[in-house]
C-alpha cells in the first residue's frame, strides 16, 4: 500500500515571504499523481495542485509551485509571496494510475501553515 | 453551485445510537467516497462507490455501512456508534472519465458520540 508522509505538523511564515512544504511518499508504482489540497478553518479541502508523475516538468499554479523529485519519492510545495489567505492545513495526496477509474486519494497527516502578519 | 452537499453538518449521539449522513452530488459523477478526518491522521477512506449500485471497502471500513441506490446519492450509516467515531466526515465525488481528476468535496460532517 502507498503511504504519504509530511513530518513537519506546523510551520510558519512571514507574510510575503516563500515557505515550502515537505511530502515524501512510497509507491513501487511508476505511474501515479500526486496532489496539494488546502483545508482553511472553513473545513472545505481545496485542490491546490496536482502532478501527473510521467511529467518531468514541475507543475505551477500562480504563486504555488512543486519540486517533484521522482527518483527521491518527494513532493514539496513552494507558496511565494505568502498571503493571510494562505493559511490552512495543507495536505499531500497520491492516487495511482493503475486505480484508474477508481480515484482512490491517500492522505498524509498534514502540515498547519500560520502566515504571520 | 450546489457541488457536494452533506447533511446533517453537525449531530451528537449516544453510545449505540443509530444515524445516517447523506451525500448528494449534482455533478453527474460516477464515483463517491466518504473520509474521515481525526488529528494527526490525515484523510482515511471509509467506504467508496464506483456507480450506481456498487460500494466497496476502504482503509477504515469496521463499524460503517453504505449505499449507493441513486448516483447522485452515498450514504454512510452507523448502525451502534462508538466514541472511537467521534470525527469529521468528509463525503467527495470524482468523475471517472477524468485521468488524475479531481475530487470535490463536500464541506464536512462533524460527529461527536458521547
Amino acid at each position: 500500500a502507498q503511504t504519504v508522509t509530511q513530518s513537519q505538523p506546523e510551520m510558519s511564515v512571514q507574510e510575503a515571504e516563500t515557505v515550502t512544504l515537505s511530502c515524501t511518499y512510497d509507491t513501487s508504482e511508476s505511474d501515479y499523481y500526486l496532489f496539494w489540497y488546502k483545508q482553511p478553518p472553513s473545513r472545505q479541502m481545496i485542490l491546490v495542485i496536482r502532478q501527473e508523475a510521467y511529467k518531468q516538468q514541475n507543475a505551477t499554479e500562480n504563486r504555488f509551485s512543486v519540486n517533484f523529485q521522482k527518483a527521491a519519492k518527494s513532493f514539496s510545495l513552494k507558496i511565494s509571496d505568502s498571503q493571510l489567505g494562505d493559511a490552512a492545513m495543507y495536505f499531500c495526496a497520491y492516487r495511482s494510475s493503475s486505480n484508474f477509474g477508481n480515484e482512490k486519494l491517500t492522505f498524509g497527516t498534514g502540515t498547519r501553515l500560520t502566515i504571520i502578519p | 453551485n450546489a457541488g457536494v452537499t452533506q447533511t446533517p453538518k453537525f449531530r451528537v449521539l449516544k453510545t449505540g445510537q443509530s444515524m445516517t449522513l447523506l451525500c448528494a452530488q449534482d455533478m453527474n459523477h460516477e464515483y463517491m467516497y466518504w473520509y474521515r478526518q481525526d488529528p494527526g491522521m490525515g484523510l482515511r477512506l471509509i467506504h467508496y462507490s464506483v456507480g450506481e449500485g456498487t460500494t466497496a471497502k476502504g482503509e477504515v471500513p469496521d463499524g460503517y455501512n453504505v449505499s449507493r441506490l441513486k448516483k447522485q446519492n452515498f450514504l454512510l450509516g452507523l448502525e451502534s456508534a462508538a466514541p472511537s467515531q467521534t470525527s469529521v466526515y468528509f463525503c467527495a465525488s470524482t468523475s471517472g472519465t477524468l485521468i488524475g481528476g479531481e475530487l470535490f468535496f463536500g464541506e464536512g460532517s462533524r460527529l461527536t458520540v458521547l
